[in-house]
């Protein structure tokens, strides 16, 4: 069964273009939601997070959308850039600090 | 600060060898986590330390894998009699007690079943 279902699995963009990430998820239990990026060779690393009483939340270039009712939420990178070129995950946390993760999605940005 | 560490970054070994791999969390990190990633996949949760509670050990696919964490630092998990199905890179991941979630990831080993 798997939980946490993201799509696309693999994204081209322009340099300057808004990259746009989607998870869905089926636990109600969750209760928060990160995103991690990561580059080859190296471990994730958390990206941006948000709780599920907000709807939205930015960090520079970064915004999570968050729809409850949906049970969806995604990652809009605005003005992508060729260092955001990486794999990203969603993720999913229930009770006792497990995350639950997307397949992932390669995004490469062109120059 | 350093982060975490793990060792070895790659490994190749035969099928039906034992293998072990150390994951070295950030100092005073109370909580470590086990994930495999299989090649172009999402990250499959294994095991999860905190403090001196028992693990959670309901992510272990088969009873051929097993982990300890000695002294609540140093962990160490192991595959008996490897099959190239468990071919993937194993991450090690540590928390910080307190109220923060984020998870701190190590760059992971790459383990290889010929």
């Amino acid at each position: 069964q798997q939980q946490v279902k993201q799509s696309p699995q693999s994204l081209i963009v322009q340099k300057g273009g808004i990259s746009i990430i989607n998870c869905a998820y089926e636990n109600t239990a969750f209760d928060y939601f990160p995103w991690y990026q990561q580059f080859p060779g190296k471990g994730p690393a958390l990206l941006i997070a948000i709780r599920p009483d907000v709807s939205e939340k930015k960090e520079g270039r970064f915004t999570i959308s968050f729809n409850k009712s949906a049970k969806q939420f995604s990652l809009h990178i605005m003005d992508s850039q060729p260092g955001d070129s990486a794999t990203y995950f969603c993720a999913c946390k229930a009770a006792g600090n497990k995350l639950t993760f997307g397949g992932g999605t390669r995004v490469l940005v062109k120059p | 600060g350093a982060g975490v560490s793990q060792s070895p970054s790659n490994k190749v070994t035969e099928k039906g060898k034992d293998v072990e791999l150390r994951c070295d969390p950030i100092s005073g990190h109370t909580a470590l986590y086990w994930y495999r990633q299989s090649l172009g996949q999402g990250l499959e949760f294994l095991i999860y330390f905190q403090g001196n509670s028992a693990p959670d050990k309901s992510g272990l696919p088969s009873d051929r894998f097993s982990a300890e964490r000695t002294g609540g630092s140093v962990s160490t998990l192991t595959i008996q009699r490897t099959q190239q199905e468990d071919s993937a890179v194993y991450l090690c991941a540590s928390r910080p007690a307190g109220g923060s979630y984020e998870q701190f990831f190590g760059p992971g080993t790459r383990l290889t079943v010929l």
